[in-house]
């Protein structure tokens, strides 16, 4: 089956610490996103990466770093640095050429 | 200084009836429009789209409209079923964007019996 996945499903982050969200895609897709969501707000992206080795920053990228060292793969580390990382966090990625962007089931993350 | 807004936050509709979502977008440089449908704790996926050359693009009981000259997209669902309740997002791309995509803040939608 053909789809993106991310993992963890919840993640509880403590005080000061670094967490990393996982994000897979086996569509063979070139790009690759990451949004934040808030409640009863739209979708806000953090960092994409249209090729591998080489990502950009989007609208609300502090605090936040990311890698993309394989094609499939495109990780979010929320560093200590993001004083507000409670969220829903969403992958998406999409085929060269193309505008749709599919995403993944998400992962929320909280605060200890 | 938000490009794509949807105005309105929560729409209720009677099963069976038409469902109307708007969006509203203020850069002419876009040139593709989407809708995505989202469930509580999951992803969007992906709806219908709409490319600038068109004013409407229909599947199914999902039907588009774009009026480029209000700035202003519209999506239609009809009949409303029980199943279309969810939180519906506006979605706007352009040449200039590469390849970024601006969401709205989303309607939900709720489809009573």
């Amino acid at each position: 089956d053909g789809g993106i996945t991310q993992s963890p499903k919840y993640l509880f982050r403590k005080e000061g610490q670094n967490v990393t969200l996982s994000c897979e895609q086996n569509l063979n897709h070139d790009a690759m996103y990451w949004y934040r969501q808030d409640p009863g707000q739209g979708l806000r992206l953090i960092y994409y990466s249209q090729i591998v080795n080489d990502f950009q920053k989007g609208d609300i990228a502090e605090g936040y770093s990311v890698s993309r060292e394989k094609k499939e793969s495109f990780p979010l580390t929320v560093t200590s640095a993001q004083k507000n990382p409670t969220a829903f966090y969403l992958c998406a990625s999409t085929a060269s050429g193309q505008e749709t962007q599919y995403f993944g089931p998400g992962t929320r993350l909280l605060v200890l | 200084d938000q490009q794509v807004k949807q105005n309105s936050p929560s729409l209720s509709v009677q099963e069976g009836r038409i469902s109307i979502l708007n969006c509203d977008y203020t850069n002419s440089m876009f040139d593709y429009f989407l809708w995505y449908k989202k469930y509580p704790a999951e992803g969007p996926t992906f709806l219908i789209s709409i490319s600038s050359i068109k004013d409407k693009n229909e599947d199914g009981r999902f039907t588009v409209f774009l009026n480029k000259s209000a700035k202003h997209l519209s999506l239609h669902i009809v009949p409303s079923q029980p199943g279309d309740s969810a939180v519906y997002f506006c979605a706007a791309s352009g040449y200039s964007s590469a390849s970024k995509i601006i969401f709205g803040s989303g309607t939900r939608l709720s489809i009573r019996p």
